[in-house]
């Protein structure tokens, strides 16, 4: 069955950097591509882009270019989302979620990354 | 970039009763794009509907979707407690702001 499993809470200081994962598993990774969405404290869904798995192109929605990268593991099926000089109101839920190839909505979704972002 | 705008922002129901939740775009959607989650505290979002009205895998035949344009609502028929939560409307993709269903 198809699984995106992300990596763990972190806990970051102003200025850092994290790294986020999204393994995935159940289907051929190269086939979808993979979209990233936050989602502030008590806030809606927001979309930060998608990147192409086959090409490992990406596309940064308005307001994630800059400090934000998505790149991407092939070899062990992984998606990445760093987040460079982090600020406090980076402090979010982060979610990677699998393009739909033929349809409408994301059925796949990661459990969600925390990052807190506090001095 | 189109806008989706979703009311009301809160509806406060019964179990039994029925939910009409809005979505309203800035601009004409193709229907083959507007889908609808559920998302509880903590979990990440469950897809519902996609393409309008087409109900996900697993989704209970409560759940339905309608509209074309600029103009969709999800409908629950009859509210079960599971049910209350914040659903949200995506085209594309761009999310509406959501509108949270709570217990009256």
């Amino acid at each position: 069955q198809v699984q995106l499993v992300q990596s763990g809470s972190e806990l970051k200081k102003p200025g850092a950097s994290v790294k986020v994962s999204c393994k995935a598993s159940g289907y051929t990774f190269t086939s979808y591509a993979m979209n990233w969405v936050r989602q502030a404290p008590g806030q809606g869904l927001e979309w930060m882009g998608w990147i192409n798995t086959n090409t490992g192109n990406p596309t940064y929605a308005q307001g994630f270019t800059g400090r934000f990268v998505f790149s991407l593991d092939t070899s062990v099926s992984t998606a990445y989302l760093q987040i460079s000089s982090l600020k406090a109101e980076d402090t979010a839920v982060y979610y990677c979620a699998r393009d739909s190839r033929y349809s409408s909505g994301w059925y796949y979704w990661g459990q969600g990354t925390l990052v807190t972002v506090s001095s | 970039e189109i806008v989706l705008t979703q009311s009301p922002a809160t509806l406060s129901l019964s179990p039994g009763e029925r939910a009409t939740l809005s979505c309203g775009a800035s601009q004409s959607v193709s229907s083959s794009y507007l889908a609808w989650y559920q998302q509880k505290p903590g979990l990440a979002p469950r897809l519902l509907i996609y393409d309008a009205s087409s109900r996900a895998t697993g989704i209970p035949d409560r759940f339905s979707g309608s509209g074309s344009g600029t103009d969709f609502t999800l409908t629950i028929s009859r509210l079960e407690p599971e049910d209350f939560a914040v659903y949200y409307c995506q085209q594309y993709r761009s999310f509406g702001q959501g509108t949270k269903l709570e217990i009256k």
